[in-house]
């Protein structure tokens, strides 16, 4: 069971990224997934959440005209893009599972990828 | 959005000692918490689910409490390994929010 994440990187203000998160070793499509980030020295924070057919999106408030989630369950793969970086969004995004298969938002975060840095500075 | 407020944000320890690390939400979430490890250079590991149910693997020193609003993280016997962040969060609603966090350090 494994997540890997790709697609970071060191881009100007105002750039765009598209991070991408494969899964392996379990059934991708039957979880819902989720984008968790780490500024330097930082907590965690959720950013993004999609149900396990990608019906049901979530994007934290003050992200969601930047940040879109999606998922390609034939590629056991999901994905983030981020518009208008902004030097607030420096920080390392983990990929995550949630627990409990079938559920949306309703259960912890048991398997999570090694993170992707993304660095936003001019 | 539910507030998640964890304390103390720093936690001197000695190995062998009982430490107990607490998270207050600003409303009622039932038993929908959870408990995360992270060490230095790592990704967030899960503990506890549920507020009380330890994951497979986690060792029994660790245990989690309480229920509504006040939660508790308590790990009886510290071993050298255990010096790490640990994190709360609550999933009873989107957005699902984490507490601040909390250093346990050698003291």
């Amino acid at each position: 069971v494994q997540l890997v994440e790709s697609g970071g990187g060191l881009v100007r203000p105002g750039g765009s990224l598209r991070l991408s998160c494969a899964a392996s070793g379990f059934t991708f499509s039957s979880y819902s997934m989720h984008w968790v980030r780490q500024a330097p020295g930082k907590g965690l924070e959720s950013v993004s959440s999609i149900s396990s057919d990608g019906t049901y999106m979530y994007h934290a408030d003050s992200l969601k005209f930047r940040f879109t989630v999606s998922r390609d369950n034939a590629k056991n793969s999901l994905y983030l893009q981020i518009n208008s970086l902004r030097a607030e969004d420096t920080a390392l995004y983990y990929c995550a599972r949630e627990k409990r298969r079938g559920s949306y938002g309703g259960d912890a975060f048991d398997i999570w990828g090694q993170g992707t840095m993304v660095t936003v500075s001019s | 959005v539910i507030w998640v407020t964890q304390s103390p944000a720093l936690l001197s320890a000695s190995t062998g000692d009982r430490v107990t690390i607490s998270c207050r939400m600003s409303q009622d979430v039932t038993n929908y918490l959870a408990w995360y490890q992270q060490k230095p250079g790592k990704a967030p590991e899960l503990l506890i689910s549920g507020a009380s149910t330890l994951e497979s693997g986690v060792p029994s020193r660790f245990s989690g409490g309480g229920s509504g609003t006040d939660f508790s993280l308590t790990i009886s016997d510290l071993q050298s390994e255990d010096f790490a962040t640990y994190y709360c969060q609550q999933y009873y609603t989107f957005p699902l929010t984490f507490g601040q966090g909390t250093k346990v350090e050698i003291k």
